[in-house]
């Protein structure tokens, strides 16, 4: 098992341009979640998803589009990039059934806006 | 407001001695806490978990954690802590009744000297 997995590890953006992070888990979870880490600030949800074909909007949504069209990918638009959206995302899944099961996460992707 | 207080941004001990990352939580009903370790470049790992029952939990890595409802806190401990053991560590809480969401704190950085 890879476990969860994400694409690119680092990417350097301009202002203005666009990207998709992708997220995928082999594990055959149901929900699966977008964070984003700055110093200081612990993890922040931008946005998840309780299943295939749902998404839902997390703590710091502004500026990120999402979806879910398979169960075991879960990808993180970034429309028009913005310098505070400079960070270092991860992501991350959990098996469904209740509020005991911990969350598996990503390796991260790096991401500067210029 | 449900939140996560880690009081100490970095937490400095001598190999050999004891460690406690210290954590603090504000929510309504039944909390559900974890631990999660970070270390460099790395995505998060879990630690451990307190739902239900003893009070004391013990996790990965020879870690433990005491959870006092009335003070609120889940503290992170580690009777002998090794070099190995520095790293950034998070607490976490899920409100009863989230959709297995998490609220994270903004990090300790533990770091063990020789």
């Amino acid at each position: 098992n890879a476990g969860v997995t994400q694409t690119p590890k680092f990417r350097v953006l301009k202002t203005g341009q666009s990207m998709t992070l992708l997220c995928a888990q082999d594990m055959n979870h149901e929900y699966m979640y977008w964070y984003r880490q700055d110093p200081g600030m612990g993890l922040r949800l931008i946005h998840y998803s309780v299943g295939e074909g749902t998404t839902a909007k997390g703590e710091v949504p502004d500026g990120y589009n999402v979806s879910r069209l398979k169960k075991q990918n879960f990808l993180l638009g970034l429309e028009s990039a913005a310098p505070s959206q400079t960070s270092v995302y991860f992501c991350a899944s959990t098996q469904t059934g209740g509020v005991y099961n911990e969350q598996f996460f990503g390796p991260g992707t790096r991401l500067t806006v210029l | 407001a449900q939140s996560v207080a880690q009081p100490e941004d970095q937490v400095n001990v001598a190999e050999g001695n004891p460690l406690t990352v210290k954590c603090t939580y504000s929510v309504s009903g039944n909390p559900y806490l974890f631990w999660y370790v970070q270390y460099p470049n790395r995505g998060l790992q879990f630690l451990l978990k307190y739902i239900t029952g003893d009070n004391l939990v013990k996790g990965s890595y020879g870690f433990e954690a005491e959870f006092n409802k009335s003070q609120t806190s889940f503290h992170l401990k580690k009777p002998s802590a090794l070099v190995s053991d520095s790293a950034l560590y998070f607490c976490a809480v899920r409100p009863d009744g989230a959709t297995n969401k998490l609220i994270f704190g903004t990090g300790t950085l533990l770091a063990v000297q020789p």
